[in-house]
């Protein structure tokens, strides 16, 4: 079956652009994630999608950051007035269920680059 | 908040030689912990996860990881190392905020020399 897609696979971008990044989870995943990869920071924690709803947004760096999913499905990352420091991969993931210990699957991620 | 310590970011191992990976974990509360493997240009893969079920906990791809209360780690290893086993390596723990979200460690990247 199809795993975790995510769209584009590589953006380029200037500084101060808006940039939206897409993730198609597992059919059927109730509960999505959204980690960015960087050579300073290693794999952060930005998001936590239960359904539609974000119940916990606490690793979104700035408010420059959002994210949405609708139809329990797809979710959108949106990075707004882009920095060089938003430079990273951008990886999704999903899962059954939000309890802990159920297992995340990866999708390839987004590579980002701020010009 | 959990978190992992990854020590070594680069290890070479021989091919035939055993891999050893290190983690340790900071935890106040029972961890569930997890190795993942990242190939190059692809996302994470699980490779074993424990779950307080059994110390020792077998993956894919021969690879295993004993949890140790005492020593508050989760080290992998690997008898014999393969050539597709050059990756990098994650350890992870949830973090307890009830919705699984993970705290990873810095990684290890694995070269396997022939």
């Amino acid at each position: 079956g199809a795993g975790v897609s995510q769209s584009p696979s590589n953006k380029v971008t200037e500084k101060g652009k808006d940039v939206e990044l897409r993730c198609d989870p597992i059919s059927g995943h109730t509960a999505l994630y959204w980690y960015r990869q960087s050579l300073g920071q290693g794999l952060e924690f930005l998001i936590y999608f239960q359904g539609n709803s974000a119940p916990d947004k606490s690793g979104l760096p700035s408010d420059r950051f959002s994210a949405e999913r609708t139809g329990g499905s797809v979710s959108t990352l949106t990075i707004q007035r882009t920095q060089q420091e938003d430079s990273a991969v951008y990886l999704c993931a999903s899962s059954v269920s939000g309890r802990d210990s159920t297992e995340q699957f990866f999708g390839p991620g987004t590579r980002l680059t701020v010009l | 908040a959990q978190s992992v310590t990854q020590l070594g970011s680069h290890v070479s191992v021989s091919e035939g030689a055993l891999v050893l990976l290190r983690c340790n974990y900071s935890s106040s509360v029972p961890p569930y912990l997890f190795w993942y493997v990242q190939y190059p240009n692809q996302g994470l893969q699980l490779l074993l996860k424990y779950t307080s079920a059994a110390t020792l906990v077998k993956g894919i791809n021969g690879f295993e990881a004993e949890f140790k209360k005492s020593e508050t780690s989760f080290h992998l290893t690997k008898p014999s190392a393969h050539m597709s086993d050059a990756a990098e390596y994650f350890c992870a723990v949830s973090d307890w905020y009830g919705n699984n979200r993970l705290a990873f460690g810095k990684g290890n990247q694995v070269v396997v020399i022939p």
